[in-house]
């Protein structure tokens, strides 16, 4: 059983169009995570949310909306993609939120994003 | 100046080699310290954790911090062709992880 779940594993769409990517978590993590790793690897926040609760929104444009509708779920939304959004976005869930770098994430497998 | 630093490499190595990856931060108010390790097209998955300064070990990983100098080192001993992944520090002052770009190794066989 996969602890943090994402769909889809890929997606291409064009430039313009309006996608969401889904996040599941069974692991009872109060906590969850959207973090978004580009061409070279490189891993950054883009939001968190805690019990349903938004608690860190990074400077990402307005277009990205992330939706938790349990504390089990977190969904990423894109209006109007654009191909600068290409790359492989991750979600990743912790236990709680305060001191949250002290229990380490646990990842999920990526949706890597081709915009065209 | 970036708040995480770490050498993207490529590293190679030849099996059975002792691999050093290290980090530099500029933050004092970090104190969680961990390194993931992330294979091709998968997510990454927390290798080692250390709070605050000193060694940790974990069979053939080795963990260090060093805060006064604010550098964090990852030894792998005996390396292996399985080892062979991207190794990424983290590290956190209490709210979300700051990952460096991570370090790709390779060690052949």
């Amino acid at each position: 059983d996969t602890a943090v779940s994402q769909t889809p594993k890929y997606l291409v769409t064009q430039m313009g169009n309006d996608k969401s990517i889904k996040c599941e978590q069974n692991l009872g993590h109060d906590t969850m995570y959207w973090y978004k790793q580009d061409s070279k690897k490189f891993l950054k926040i883009m939001f968190s949310y805690n019990n349903k609760e938004l608690i860190i929104n990074e400077t990402v444009p307005n277009r990205f909306s992330p939706k938790s509708p349990d504390k089990a779920h977190l969904n990423l939304h894109i209006n109007s993609l654009e191909l600068g959004d290409s790359a492989v976005y991750f979600c990743a869930s912790s236990p709680k939120p305060l001191r949250a770098g002290a229990y380490g994430y646990t990842f999920g497998s990526g949706t890597r994003l081709t915009v065209v | 100046q970036k708040e995480v630093e770490q050498d993207p490499g490529p590293l190679s190595v030849p099996e059975g080699a002792i691999v050093s990856l290290n980090c530099t931060y500029s933050n004092s108010a970090f104190q969680y310290f961990m390194w993931y390790r992330q294979y091709s097209r998968k997510g990454p998955e927390l290798l080692m954790y250390t709070y605050s300064s000193g060694n940790k070990e974990d069979g053939r990983f080795t963990a260090q911090v060093d805060k006064s100098s604010k550098y964090i080192s990852l030894f792998i001993r005996d390396s292996q062709p399985s080892d062979s992944a991207t190794y990424l520090c983290a590290m956190s002052a209490g709210t979300a992880l700051i990952f460096g770009k991570g370090t790709t190794l390779s060690v052949s066989s």
